[in-house]
């Protein structure tokens, strides 16, 4: 069935340093991709999607491409905060799950000052 | 402001007692969701609810009833609960339609203690 592995946290990171999580998937169609932030406390938000392959979604300074080629997604973004200290969830929606979303086991990011 | 609305927020309930998660969306959504937030589990999927009048079960429906009262309302039952419930429900909803989910809108989640 469909699947999402993301990297394992984790992360701690220094304020203004580069970030990559790795996210990869198995999927029988054509998923659509997503990448949701949960900050303390709180609810799941979206924090971009991409619904093709080679599409890029952004938002916040997060980017994250939709390779099929290696079924990857890996959200990035060039320079953290502190205020970026959540964690980290990928998922995919495929026609094969009926378009529930399927999640990865989430990554926590810390960003010290 | 429009969202999905969980009540209630926090709730501590003794083994084999009853209660009703209530979720209630304002975005004209067809398709509500429950999950389960566990450590290091992820969001596990206890219900959805494709459209008004529908309902089905995820990966973890054991334990659970749900409802769905109205295209706005989805509502989670334990009908006698177990310590192994203690978690955090989040519900959602979502547009989904041409084969394509356009992503879930969260609530903000009832932390669930059974002891």
């Amino acid at each position: 069935g469909d699947s999402v592995t993301q990297m394992e946290g984790p992360v701690t990171l220094s304020e203004e340093a580069f970030l990559t999580i790795n996210c990869t998937y198995t999927a029988t169609g054509y998923p659509s991709l997503f990448w949701y932030v949960q900050y303390p406390g709180e609810g799941l938000q979206l924090l971009l999607k991409a619904t093709k392959a080679d599409d890029k979604g952004s938002n916040k300074g997060f980017e994250a491409t939709y390779r099929k080629e290696t079924t990857s997604f890996h959200l990035e973004k060039g320079s953290v905060q502190v205020s970026d200290s959540a964690v980290y969830f990928c998922a995919l929606s495929d026609r094969g799950s009926q378009g529930n979303l399927i999640f990865g086991k989430g990554t926590k990011l810390s960003v010290k000052p | 402001n429009a969202g999905v609305t969980q009540t209630p927020k926090f709730q501590v309930l003794k083994t084999g007692q009853s209660m009703t998660l209530q979720c209630a969306q304002d975005m004209n959504h067809n398709s509500m969701y429950w999950y389960r937030q566990d450590p290091g589990m992820g969001l596990r999927l206890i219900y959805y609810s494709a459209s008004e009048g529908t309902t089905d079960k995820g990966e973890v429906p054991n334990g659970y009833n749900v409802s769905r009262l109205n295209k706005r309302e989805f509502s989670l039952r334990l009908e006698s609960a177990a310590p192994s419930q203690t978690s955090v429900y989040f519900c959602a909803s979502s547009e989904f339609f041409g084969g394509v989910n356009y992503g879930y809108t969260f609530g903000s989640g009832t932390r669930l203690t059974v002891v």
